[in-house]
């Protein structure tokens, strides 16, 4: 069965350096997508950054980056110049061709610290 | 990006009464909604996968005549929750995708707090 795994279920990061969230899956499938989403504690599930199993560079969306690494299966998360604002529950998820739905990896909360 | 509005954000019920919660998308047509149920500290587990005009798929272990979904538009899904009970208190949100493709991202409702007393 497809599965996510977030094996960080804390992390602490000191305002405006980077931190990694490291994120790993498992699937024989050819195509697939990987994607990061940040749920503060109001619940809403922001979505940061998707990466497709075929795209041959990492994803960016500003301050969010993605490091693919397709051979050992892993799509780790690089927050770069934390801020407070950062402070939150990031989970990973990938989509199959199985319908479309989402699987959620286990979550990391990120403190950023001041 | 797109919106997926989600309503109630919160409600407590009495035990043995039934919840609707709405999922509305606002400026795309969704072919497939998601439900999924959070508890505190936990993941998002996928409930129900439901698409416009036919029946729900659940997933395993979820009660479907407990769960009752219905997805009658391109923009509406409902989740009701019938005979409520003090362990269905969760955190329920949907989501709807406006193709079926692995890239296409996932719109997230804000989630509805469900409190049953």
């Amino acid at each position: 069965a497809q599965k996510i795994t977030q094996t960080q279920p804390g992390m602490f990061v000191q305002e405006k350096e980077a931190v990694t969230l490291d994120c790993t899956y498992d699937t024989s499938d050819q195509s697939y997508g990987l994607f990061w989403y940040k749920q503060p504690s109001s619940g809403e599930m922001i979505f940061l950054i998707y990466q497709g199993s075929y795209d041959e560079q990492n994803a960016t969306e500003g301050r969010y980056s993605l490091n693919f690494q397709k051979a050992r299966k892993s799509a780790n998360l690089v927050i770069s110049a934390s801020q407070l604002g950062d402070s939150a529950m990031y989970f990973c998820a990938a989509s199959y061709n199985q319908g479309g739905k989402l699987i959620f990896g286990q979550g990391t909360e990120l403190s950023v610290k001041p | 990006g797109a919106v997926v509005s989600q309503h109630p954000s919160r409600v407590i019920c009495k035990s043995g009464t039934s919840v609707k919660i709405e999922c509305r998308s606002l400026d795309f047509q969704a072919t497939t909604m998601f439900w999924y149920r959070q508890f505190p500290k936990q993941s998002l587990m996928l409930m129900a996968t439901s698409n416009e005009g036919s029946k729900a798929t659940y997933e395993q272990g979820v009660e479907k005549d407990k769960f009752l979904i219905n997805h009658a538009s391109l923009t509406l899904s409902t989740l009701t929750v019938t005979s409520a009970h003090p362990e269905d208190s969760s955190f329920y949100i949907c989501s709807a995708r406006a193709t079926v493709v692995t890239g296409t991202e996932a719109f997230f409702g804000q989630g509805t707090r469900l409190t049953v007393v």
